[in-house]
């Protein structure tokens, strides 16, 4: 069974810097998709960005980015610019890449993060 | 054009009591699946269901706990006998089966007294 860490429980930030909140995971599959969701207090998941492990590209869309290093099996999140209302706890996905019951979402427990003015 | 929709959003039941949950999916959607969240957790995988099939419920507990998705109307997530370990939030997604992503309802919030 694949399985997704997210080693920082809480992470902090100062308006307009830069912060990364780091992931990795276990599988011995090839083809996957990985997902960085957001969680504001309203509780909504709300997609932020997706990266499919068969393209070494990595994902960016606006402010967020990510670093995929498929070796090594990492997949951080850097949000650049922060702003107020990126604070959040983010979660990190997993996904198969083949269909049928792999369609469910595997999650990691959460990063806090906190942006301060 | 409806995003998920998930009823009600906040749910008290006393212990013994049912919890029933509802999901619509989006329009054009007809796979639902149903997640978990624990205080202080992230979301865990329950069951997913497609119109009138259940294809994988390897995360639903084993008693009490039961869905479905019938042919017409919304995904039920039916739970008897509640107990206080039941309270949580619990999130339904839906997907057209062909693309990568879930869009994810505002979630029911379960509370057991």
């Amino acid at each position: 069974a694949q399985t997704v860490t997210q080693s920082q429980p809480e992470m902090s930030v100062q308006e307009a810097e830069t912060v990364t909140l780091s992931c990795t995971y276990d599988t011995s599959e090839s083809d996957y998709y990985l997902f960085w969701y957001k969680q504001p207090p309203s509780r909504q998941m709300i997609l932020v960005i997706r990266q499919e492990a068969y393209k070494q590209q990595n994902a960016t869309e606006n402010r967020f980015s990510v670093n995929f290093q498929k070796a090594a099996k990492s997949f951080s999140l850097k949000i650049s610019d922060s702003q107020l209302g990126d604070a959040a706890m983010y979660f990190c996905a997993y996904r198969s890449y083949s269909g049928g019951s792999n369609y469910k979402l595997t999650f990691g427990k959460g990063t806090l993060l906190t942006v301060n003015p | 054009n409806a995003g998920v929709m998930q009823n009600p959003r906040h749910l008290v039941r006393r212990r013994g009591q049912e919890a029933r949950l509802r999901c619509s999916p989006m329009k054009g959607h007809s796979h639902v699946y149903w997640y978990r969240q624990l205080p202080e957790e992230g979301l865990k995988f329950m069951v997913y269901l497609q119109k009138e099939n259940i294809i994988d419920e390897s995360g639903m507990p084993k008693e009490r706990f039961s869905a479905e998705f019938p042919k017409e109307g919304p995904s039920i997530l039916r739970i008897q006998q509640v107990v206080r370990g039941d309270s949580a939030a619990y999130f339904c997604a839906s997907s057209d089966g062909n693309s990568n992503e879930q869009f994810f309802g505002p979630g029911t919030r379960l509370t057991v007294l």
